[in-house]
């Protein structure tokens, strides 16, 4: 497609539940990147990939979050047992390689009831 | 990466210039300074990005000072969809995974 593409737009889920929020890259863009975004707030780095090395984890805030890109393409951000403090918009941007911009999608609005 | 420092917030009248300022003193030879802005419920949008020339698109200018410790975003004729705010980022393009997004300038647009 010509931008990246995120799912759902929004998802409202019950504490304690599991989510998966999806993102696809632009076509041949080989680095990938999570952030969220809580209320009023800037944007928190979560995960990057770049091709087939190993995806940086270091701002994944707890053991209940993990994603994975398959293909080097479509990635899934995975949050466990969600929580209240977990409502926040994820956020997922792709570029050509690190020397670029980033272009960002719209985001996936959680809220966590 | 680099700190950089912005100021919170910004008015400027519709069809006059935007000059958003922004402070990277510590910047280092390596890192570039990127400009997003955020436009409400939207994700970030990538608006240029320099070493130490002067740049120029179809979105913006970005002047950058000799010593590098300062740069300016220009938006040549601010509309009202121009309201945003505004990230400046000083990164490595190499080494580095994570733009670090600070709080930006809130850019109003006035009519």
């Amino acid at each position: 497609g010509a931008g990246v593409s995120q799912s759902p737009s929004n998802k409202v889920t019950e504490k304690g539940k599991d989510v998966e929020l999806r993102c696809d890259p632009i076509s041949g863009h080989t680095a990938l990147y999570w952030y969220r975004q809580s209320l009023g707030q800037g944007l928190e780095f979560l995960i990057y990939f770049q091709g087939n090395s190993a995806p940086d984890k270091s701002g994944l805030p707890s053991d209940r979050f993990s994603a994975e890109r398959t293909g080097g393409s479509v990635s899934t951000l995975t949050i466990q047992r969600t929580q209240q403090e977990d409502s926040a918009v994820y956020l997922c941007a792709s570029s050509l390689s690190t020397k670029g911009g980033y272009t960002f999608g719209s985001g996936t609005r959680l809220t966590v009831v | 990466d680099a700190k950089t420092t912005q100021p919170p917030s910004m008015d400027c009248a519709e069809g006059r210039a935007a000059n958003l300022p922004c402070n990277h003193s510590t910047i280092s030879g390596n890192e570039y300074v990127y400009w997003y802005r955020q436009i409400h419920s939207q994700g970030p949008q990538y608006i240029i990005h320099g070493l130490k020339n002067n740049e120029t698109n179809e979105m913006a200018s970005l002047i950058i000072t000799e010593d590098r410790k300062s740069s300016t975003l220009i938006l040549p004729h601010a509309t009202l969809r121009d309201t945003a705010v505004y990230y400046c980022i000083a990164r490595a393009q190499t080494g580095a995974n994570n733009l670090f997004f600070g709080t930006g300038t809130r850019l109003t647009v006035i009519p």
